[in-house]
């Protein structure tokens, strides 16, 4: 069964101290990795896509990277606004399985 | 450019009332989603339309009906509410017709209470 995971379920970090983020995944033909950040009371937000192992994306302080089992989000020198749930979804033929998500607090 | 609206924002309902969720996009995108995301559960798939004229059962369909009624809009029905199906509701579309999974973008959601 099609599944993806990710750990932890929520992380606390002080501000300026780096992390990463896991989201693994059972996927049969992986066709694309999404990472999406969605803050209380809103829609999901596109971060990145991933296509290929080995792939990197970096957007501010956030770099997402992929192997062939999971993907991480790694989040250097956070600060307070980083602070969000971040959630990853592959694909299923023509649709995406979503993970329960990683609840962020960045504490300054 | 709004990108995808949703109204509307709230809803309380008693068991047994119908509704229509309705979404809106202004993207030009050929497939449309409707998601339900409950605490623990992640993002579920209820309903997608692959393209305009089309739709098809995501992953929880049961207790609900989808109308695509133009390239623009998607609606999403509620005939008999249950408690069950207090959730916070999203829509989201994609570019689609291609092979390669696309980027899914979201509305801001419909939080529904069935009391």
């Amino acid at each position: 069964e099609d599944q993806v995971t990710q750990s932890p379920e929520a992380l606390r970090l002080q501000e300026g101290e780096s992390s990463s983020l896991n989201c693994s995944y059972t996927v049969s033909g992986l066709r694309g990795l999404f990472w999406y950040r969605q803050d209380p009371g809103k829609g999901p937000e596109f971060l990145f896509t991933l296509y290929s192992a080995g792939e990197e994306k970096e957007k501010e302080r956030l770099k997402a990277t992929l192997t062939k089992k999971e993907s991480f989000l790694h989040i250097t020198a956070p600060k307070p606004e980083d602070s969000a749930t971040y959630l990853c979804a592959t694909d299923n033929t023509d649709k995406l399985i979503f993970g329960t998500g990683t609840r962020l607090q960045v504490f300054p | 450019n709004a990108g995808v609206t949703q109204t509307p924002k709230f809803q309380v309902l008693k068991t047994g009332q119908s509704m229509t969720l309705q979404c809106a996009q202004d993207m030009n995108h050929n497939s449309m989603y409707w998601y339900r995301q409950d605490p623990g559960m992640g993002l579920r798939l209820i309903y997608y339309s692959a393209s305009e004229g089309t739709t098809d059962k995501g992953e929880v369909p049961n207790g609900y009906n989808v109308s695509r009624l133009n390239k623009r809009e998607f609606s999403l029905r509620l005939e008999s509410a249950a408690p069950s199906q207090t959730s916070v509701y999203f829509c989201a579309s994609s570019v689609g017709l291609t092979v390669i999974q696309e980027t899914q973008y979201f509305g801001p959601g419909t939080r529904l209470l069935v009391l």
